[in-house]
């Protein structure tokens, strides 16, 4: 599985964008790059997924750089309810598991 | 449209004993992953079912794991002889097919499983 690149942490203050990095310079031409969250003693849910063009959903926009090596996950306006571990997640286009690395843990201060 | 439903939420069991945690797809979902986070850790996968078949076990320990997901009923992952190290949240993930947009995973809640 290809590997991807995130902060260990960030911090944003509520009703603030907020922009998270991920570096995947290894990225193949068939992977999806995948953007889940995981809040307290919960488990994972999903955010948003795209192949090459920027995507937009309700809950974040996904924007993915020219080359496919980086992309960020951007959440227009942060609330308290957002504070969670961000995971960036290659997946093969046919393929069956979700890789998880450390991800990003996003703080939002009131 | 319920989610992904996993049950019990709280399993407490000895060592020795044995663990079956429950996983209930998304209405119309065939596929069906499990993952393990040990405490501290990350989410670590552990096998890919459809129904009546396993399609990828390569994340299951060698022994005392298995998995089912039968024609009818839940997804079940079964420990047997459960050891402390056990003691980590189970979650289940289901999936409308396996390629392209469709292979979205959705998660549940997570069975906790504690063994003393």
């Amino acid at each position: 599985d290809a590997k991807t690149t995130q902060p260990n942490s960030m911090e944003s203050n509520e009703e603030e964008p907020v922009h998270l990095p991920c570096n995947h310079s290894t990225i193949s031409g068939t992977d999806y790059i995948h953007w889940y969250r995981q809040l307290p003693s919960q488990g994972p849910e999903y955010v948003i997924h795209g192949l090459t063009s920027n995507v937009n959903n309700r809950m974040a926009s996904l924007a993915i750089a020219e080359d496919r090596k980086s992309s960020t996950l951007i959440l227009h306006r942060a609330t308290l309810r957002d504070a969670a571990v961000y995971y960036c997640i290659l997946k093969e286009t046919s393929g069956s598991r979700l890789t998880f690395g450390e991800g990003t843990q996003l703080t939002v201060n009131p | 449209n319920a989610g992904v439903m996993q049950n019990p939420r709280h399993l407490v069991r000895r060592r020795g004993q044995e663990a079956r945690l429950r996983c209930s797809p998304m209405k119309g979902h065939s596929h069906v992953y499990w993952y393990r986070q040990l405490p501290e850790e990350g989410l670590k996968f552990m096998v890919y079912l459809q129904k009546e078949n396993i399609i990828d076990e390569s994340g299951m320990p060698k022994e005392r794991f298995s998995a089912e997901f039968p024609k009818e009923g839940p997804s079940i992952l079964r420990i047997q002889q459960v050891v402390r190290g056990d003691s980590a949240a189970y979650f289940c993930a289901s999936s409308l097919s396996y390629y392209g947009l469709a292979d979205t995973q959705y998660f549940g809640p997570g069975t906790r499983l504690t063994v003393l």
